[in-house]
C-alpha cells in the first residue's frame, strides 16, 4: 500500500537559516510526489511537484525538493527561511490515474524564531 | 476567477446525527475530491467525483457519501455521526482531461461531533 512518512513532527529554525524537511514514501510505481503548505485557517497550497525528469524541482516561495529513488525520499529545502514560512508542510504521493488521488504524510510543523 | 469555497466554516453536531458539507469548485473544473483531516494528522482521501460519477474511494465506510452536481459543485454527506468523525473536511477541485492538473483546495469545514 502507498504511504508517506514525515519523520519530524516539529522543526524550529532561525530566520535566515536553511531548512530541510524530510519525506519518505512507499509506492510500487514511479511516483507522483508533491509538497503542500497549510497555514492556519487556509486550505492546502501546492509548493511543488515531481513526476519525472530532473530530480531537483523548483517550486514557489523559493522552495526546492530533490527526488532520490534509491532512498525513496523527496526532501523539501529552502536556503533561507523567512518568518512567513511558519506553517505546516505536507508531503504527498499521488496515486491513481495522473496521480490525482493524494496520500499525505502526517505533516511537519515549522516554527521560525527571530 | 473565484477559488474553491466550502460551507459552512464550522459545524457542531451530536453523535448519531447526519451532516451535509458543501463545496463549490473552481470555475471550469470537472473533478472534486474530498479529504478528512483529523487533528494532528495529514488529510485522508475519502472519495473523488468526476463528471458526477464516483471515481475512486478511500478507506471510509458507506455512511460517507457524496454527490456532484451538473455545475460541478459537490456535497459530502455523513450519516450516523461518530465522535471520530470530528475533523477538518477539505475539498479540492481540478480539471481532468487526460493529464495531471493541479488540485486546488478549499479552506475546509471544521466538524465537531459531541
Amino acid at each position: 500500500a502507498q504511504s508517506v512518512t514525515q519523520p519530524d513532527i516539529h522543526i524550529t529554525v532561525s530566520e535566515g537559516a536553511s531548512l530541510e524537511l524530510r519525506c519518505n514514501y512507499s509506492y510500487g510505481a514511479t511516483p507522483y510526489l508533491f509538497w503542500y503548505v497549510q497555514s492556519p485557517g487556509q486550505g492546502l497550497q501546492l509548493l511543488l511537484k515531481y513526476f519525472s525528469g530532473d530530480t531537483l524541482v523548483q517550486g514557489i516561495k523559493g522552495f526546492e525538493a530533490e527526488f532520490k529513488r534509491s532512498q525513496s525520499s523527496f526532501n523539501l529545502r529552502k536556503p533561507s527561511v523567512h518568518w512567513s514560512d511558519a506553517a505546516e508542510y505536507f508531503c504527498a504521493v499521488g496515486v491513481g490515474e495522473y496521480g490525482n488521488k493524494l496520500v499525505f504524510g502526517a505533516g511537519t510543523i515549522l516554527r521560525v524564531k527571530s | 476567477e473565484t477559488g474553491v469555497t466550502q460551507s459552512p466554516t464550522h459545524l457542531i453536531k451530536t453523535r448519531g446525527q447526519q451532516v451535509t458539507l458543501r463545496c463549490s469548485s473552481q470555475s471550469g473544473h470537472n473533478t472534486v475530491s474530498w479529504y478528512q483531516q483529523a487533528l494532528g494528522q495529514g488529510p485522508q482521501f475519502i472519495f473523488q467525483y468526476y463528471r458526477e460519477e464516483e471515481n475512486g474511494r478511500g478507506n471510509f465506510p458507506p455512511r460517507f457519501s457524496g454527490l456532484q452536481f451538473p455545475n460541478y459543485s459537490s456535497e459530502l454527506n455523513v450519516n450516523a455521526l461518530e465522535l471520530d468523525d470530528s475533523a477538518l473536511y477539505l475539498c479540492a477541485s481540478s480539471f481532468v482531461a487526460g493529464a495531471y492538473n493541479e488540485q486546488f483546495f478549499g479552506p475546509g469545514t471544521r466538524l465537531t461531533v459531541l
